[in-house]
């Protein structure tokens, strides 16, 4: 079946604009996650997505992030004013609502490599 | 963020060794997850364990959860030249945000 994908797969920007990324989740998952990977490094969080309770954005790093879940399906990050450090790759991922021992387990796109310029 | 103390940060290794690399926390977690990241790609998930003590198998994978809870290590018997990658460590509490190692990047020298 479809995993999760994510839209576009590579952007190049110049420092001061906005962007938006788009994961779409694997049909059926409740809970969508978005991860930033910097070089070198593991996957930090950012966001996270159950169902239609209100999102933990405990791991935002500044106001200039925001995301937002239409129809508790598809996702968008919307990263505004972009800076140098932000250029990273964005990560989603999806799963089950919470229950039985594995339906938690994230299953993640391929990434958005985003470098700003 | 929290992060988990993965190790070794990097191996180089013959064709045919086997492998073992853990991560540990100061914290508990209720669920291990072992993935594995190709360039350019996102991580695959290799093996997940949700109880302490469970040693589970996947092929050339074993891994295992920590008594503790704090602990794991995924063991890669006989590598071959495909097993080239990032492996990551995450814990897990619940539905929660994964809580992720630096990764460890396997080399295989054919």
């Amino acid at each position: 079946g479809a995993g999760v994908s994510q839209s576009p797969s590579n952007k190049v920007t110049e420092k001061g604009k906005d962007v938006e990324l788009r994961c779409d989740p694997i049909s059926g998952h409740t809970a969508l996650y978005w991860y930033r990977q910097s070089l070198g490094q593991g996957l930090e969080f950012l966001i996270y997505f159950q169902g239609n309770s209100a999102p933990d954005k405990s791991g935002l790093p500044s106001d200039r992030f925001s995301a937002e879940r239409t129809g508790g399906s598809v996702s968008t990050l919307t990263i505004q004013r972009t800076q140098q450090e932000d250029s990273a790759v964005y990560l989603c991922a999806s799963s089950f609502s919470p229950g039985l021992a594995g339906e938690e387990t994230q299953y993640f796109g391929p990434g958005t490599r985003l470098l700003v310029l | 963020g929290q992060q988990l103390n993965q190790s070794p940060q990097s191996m180089f290794i013959q064709e045919g060794e086997d492998v073992s690399m853990n991560c540990t926390s100061s914290s508990i977690f209720n669920t291990w997850l072992w993935y594995k990241q190709d360039p350019g790609e996102g991580p695959v998930l290799l093996i997940a364990l949700y109880k302490a003590g469970e040693l589970t198998s996947n092929g050339r994978l074993t891994a295992q959860f920590g008594i503790t809870r704090k602990d794991s290590f995924l063991n890669i018997s006989a590598s071959i030249p495909s097993d080239v990658g990032i492996y990551f460590c995450a814990g897990q509490l619940g539905n929660t945000p994964l809580v992720f190692g630096k990764g460890t990047r396997l080399s295989v020298i054919a």
